[in-house]
């Protein structure tokens, strides 16, 4: 079963990239990874998804190396309201669609 | 559409009390989960269902109980209340399993004395 650790947290400048790692060892070549948002008070909300390689969306970049042990996302350009914590989520089909959660990344963005 | 609701947002119990917390979904989703979430420790998944009349075991099932009597309606129940069950609850949705986004509501804080 995958263990899903991400850095507790990270600071960064308006205007910078952000990369955020989540290592997660044995998940299988299938299983997806997840990112998800959340603000305080608020639920998680989805971010971008993927299982290879690299995928982009309108707001981020998932990378996911060949050997998926780890896979990171790109959040290009923050700003203010990019301070939130991020959270990766692992998906094994193998283990009974086990659903597992990083402990959370706490990002903030400094003017 | 309100996608993910949850009541109520707040509740005190004291211990051994029971309680009812109701999650409801207007996207015809098949799946839904309840999580908890507690500080430093990310979200936990407690049980889900993967359709009307069926659910399952999450991670950290003991002391919680479940039904999906209802495709729209997914219910948590703590028989008796634990001061180690202070938590924020979470529900969220997803039209498919693992692999699908999930739609989470805006929680509920429940705390135990």
């Amino acid at each position: 079963l995958a263990k899903t650790t991400q850095p507790i947290s990270m600071d960064s400048y308006e205007g910078q990239e952000v990369n955020i790692t989540c290592s997660h060892n044995n998940i299988a070549t299938n299983d997806y990874i997840t990112w998800y948002q959340q603000f305080p008070s608020q639920g998680p909300r989805f971010i971008i998804q993927g299982y290879k390689t690299k995928v982009t969306n309108e707001v981020a970049s998932l990378f996911i190396p060949a050997d998926r042990k780890s896979s990171t996302l790109s959040l290009p350009r923050v700003s203010l309201s990019d301070t939130a914590v991020y959270y990766c989520l692992v998906g094994e089909k193998a283990a009974g669609n086990k659903l597992t959660f990083g402990g959370g990344t706490r990002v903030l963005v400094k003017p | 559409n309100a996608g993910v609701t949850q009541t109520p947002k707040f509740r005190v119990l004291k211990t051994g009390q029971s309680m009812t917390l109701l999650c409801a979904q207007d996207m015809n989703h098949e799946y839904m989960y309840w999580y908890r979430q507690d500080p430093g420790m990310g979200l936990r998944l407690i049980h889900y269902s993967v359709g009307e009349g069926t659910t399952a075991k999450g991670e950290v099932p003991d002391g919680y109980n479940v039904s999906r009597l209802k495709k729209q309606n997914f219910l948590l129940g703590l028989e008796s209340a634990a001061p180690s069950q202070t938590s924020v609850y979470f529900c969220a949705s997803s039209l498919n399993h693992y692999q699908e986004t999930q739609y989470f509501g805006p929680g509920t804080r429940l705390l135990v004395l």
